[in-house]
């Protein structure tokens, strides 16, 4: 089974519609994100959570919820979706920053993606 | 403002041959630099992982270079296969609390027969 699993994986709206996107993970870890990309374009950090409770906003978190329910799921939500709303939406996970020399990383593991198209 | 850029933006190749990808960033203070890589309609999946005190770091057929002082980093393919078709992403980090990554938008690697 995939360590970051996302549902749906394909999804078509409405302008106007509130749509939810499901992240969980069974990797263990702590910090969760979701990204949004739009073709051609890097990935765009919408929200991040490093622990349940825990909720940041990222670059883009206008017109954009979430939900840290459980340590294993993080959901986000579009209250009312709009057509520039559709892009790849991404969940990724990380654990607690690992120690290399006089440096630090946390290895970012990225679930399937959901294809979201707002009409 | 943190950014990263990378070149070329595409890439044809035939199968077999070698290839650089290039990434420059201006992220500061520098945490780590990552190379991941993503196939259509998936999501991206880490291929390397190089910190500050690291210039090279290799999984398999590819090889990443970092030169921290003019902020640049390279992914090297080499006997590439058709399976290498996708696009290569370099993330930087930064060293703050939050370890916030900033993406490139990609090259996009076309491998042909």
């Amino acid at each position: 089974d995939a360590d970051v699993t996302q549902t749906p994986r394909n999804r078509i709206t409405k302008t106007g519609k509130r749509i939810m996107l499901e992240c969980s993970q069974t990797k263990g870890h702590d910090r969760m994100y979701w990204y949004r990309q739009d073709p051609g374009l890097g990935l765009q950090l919408i929200y991040y959570s490093f622990d349940v409770k825990d909720i940041n906003k990222g670059e883009i978190s206008d017109g954009y919820s979430v939900s840290r329910q459980a340590q294993a799921k993080f959901s986000l939500s579009l209250e009312s979706a709009i057509p520039n709303q559709t892009a790849l939406y991404f969940c990724a996970t990380s654990g607690p920053p690992k120690d290399r020399g006089t440096s630090s990383y946390n290895e970012q593991f990225f679930g399937p993606g959901t294809r979201l198209t707002v009409l | 403002k943190n950014q990263v850029e990378q070149s070329p933006q595409s890439l044809i190749i035939l199968e077999g041959k070698n290839c650089t990808l290039q990434c420059n960033y201006t992220v500061s203070p520098f945490s780590n630099l990552r190379w991941y890589k993503q196939d259509t309609g998936r999501g991206p999946v880490s291929l390397t992982i190089m910190t500050f005190s690291e210039n090279t770091k290799s999984n398999g057929r590819y090889t990443a270079t970092l030169d921290a002082d003019t902020k640049q980093s390279s992914l090297h393919i080499t006997a590439s296969q058709l399976s290498d078709s996708a696009s290569y992403i370099c993330v930087v980090s930064a060293r703050t609390n939050a370890g916030k990554s900033t993406f490139g938008d990609g090259t996009t690697l076309t491998v042909k027969p």
